[in-house]
Parts: C-alpha cells; sequence; structure tokens
C-alpha cells in the first residue's frame, strides 16, 4: 500500500521558535495533501488542504500566517509552525491523496510540545 | 457541511465477545464514509471504506459495517473481539466529489479485556 512519511516523530521547541513539519509521500504522487491537528484523547482536526503548486485552502479558525503549508511537489509538503507557543503543542498528523483516488493515506504523525 | 457522531466514547468488552461501534452522520450531498483506527502512538490505519454499492463492507481482520442510509448509521461490528484489538476507532465522512477532505468523529476507545 501508499506509504507517507512525516519528520521529525517527536519535537520540542521553546516558545518563540518555528518548527518545520515535513510530509512525504514515498511511492505515489500526491496530488492533495492534508494536515490535521489531534488534542490529546480527541478527534483529528482538518487544518489546511493543499494542492501541489497552489496556495494551501485553510479552514476556519486556523491562522494562515501562524501554520505555513507548503506543497512544492508531488511528493513534498510541509508545515511550519511559526513563533510557536504551550498551546500549540499537539500532535499533526498529515495525509495524502494521489489522482484521480479517494483514500487518504495518513502519516504515523509528528507530537510537538512547545515549552 | 457534513458532521459526524460516535455516541460511545469507550467501550469496554471481554476477549472473544461482539461488539459494536456506532456511527451516525449528516449530510446534504452524497458521502463516502471510513471508519478508521488508531493504534497508541501510530498513524491512523484504513479500516474499511463504503463508496458505493452494497451497503455491508468488510475488512480483511473480521470488522464489518453496515451503510444505513435511512437511519445515516454505519456502525462497525465484530462477532469476536481480540486483545489486540484494543485501539481508538474513528468513523469519517466525505464528500464523493470536490477535495473531498474527511470530517472526523470524537472516536471510540475499544478497550478488549480478559
Amino acid at each position: 500500500g501508499a506509504v507517507v512519511s512525516q519528520h521529525p516523530s517527536r519535537v520540542i521547541c521553546k516558545s518563540g521558535t518555528s518548527v518545520k513539519i515535513e510530509c512525504r509521500s514515498l511511492d505515489f504522487q500526491a496530488t492533495t495533501m492534508f494536515w490535521y491537528r489531534q488534542f490529546p484523547k480527541q478527534s483529528l482536526m482538518l487544518m489546511a488542504t493543499s494542492n501541489e503548486g497552489s496556495k494551501a485552502t485553510y479552514e476556519q479558525g486556523v491562522e494562515k500566517d501562524k501554520f505555513l503549508i507548503n506543497h512544492a511537489s508531488l511528493t513534498l509538503s510541509t508545515l511550519t509552525v511559526t513563533s510557536a507557543h504551550p498551546e500549540d503543542s499537539s500532535f499533526y498528523i498529515c495525509s495524502a491523496r494521489g489522482r484521480r483516488t479517494y483514500e487518504q493515506y495518513f502519516g504515523p504523525g509528528t507530537r510537538l510540545t512547545v515549552t | 457541511a457534513q458532521s459526524v457522531t460516535q455516541l460511545d466514547s469507550q467501550v469496554p468488552v471481554f476477549e472473544e465477545a461482539p461488539v459494536e461501534l456506532r456511527c451516525n452522520y449528516s449530510s446534504s450531498v452524497s458521502v463516502y464514509l471510513f471508519w478508521y483506527v488508531q493504534y497508541p502512538n501510530q498513524g491512523l490505519q484504513l479500516l474499511l471504506k463504503y463508496l458505493s454499492g452494497s451497503t455491508l463492507v468488510e475488512s480483511i481482520n473480521g470488522f464489518e459495517a453496515e451503510f444505513n442510509k435511512s437511519q445515516t448509521s454505519f456502525h462497525l461490528r465484530k462477532p469476536s473481539v481480540h486483545i489486540s484489538d484494543t485501539a481508538e476507532y474513528f468513523c469519517a465522512v466525505s464528500r464523493d466529489t470536490g477535495r473531498r477532505a474527511l470530517t472526523f468523529g470524537s472516536g471510540t476507545r475499544l478497550q478488549v479485556q480478559p
């Protein structure tokens, strides 16, 4: 099956710094990638959708200047949390979908802790 | 917009007993329905899906779900659970057109006890 990787798996950063999370589709071309956020013992909340080569579409309430998403190639999307604060601590999960398919393949997630 | 309701946040069950995890959805358009499983500290894995056709769908590890359009439900069942089925289960829905982003339910923690 299709494989999606995320890097890093865990990151701890100081308040005010920026953190970049990578999401890669390893064996297929991902025309669309999704970024989710999951709080402890809660469901996944869609943050944004990105299509290769175009600007990301953010969900209502998600600050686009704080959560920068870049989908520069068909196998790579990045999420940068700028000027991170403790309330940004969460589990960030990406998923990827290929052309003309319905199924999303999920990455293993990145646990971000802001101290 | 779509929404998904998973009424049971936790379901404790003994090993080899049957289980049903409930999922109801709301949508004004046609949708696809999914069940995902998340093991501790791991990402989501697709368990099964309904796109069209037969309303009863099955997974390779014994789970099944039935799409009931009149009741807008997609309950997940297994006739005999194993300890290894302990995990978080998420029901999700997407439109069948457009960007098809997933809307997730709040999840049900299945705890299988020996």
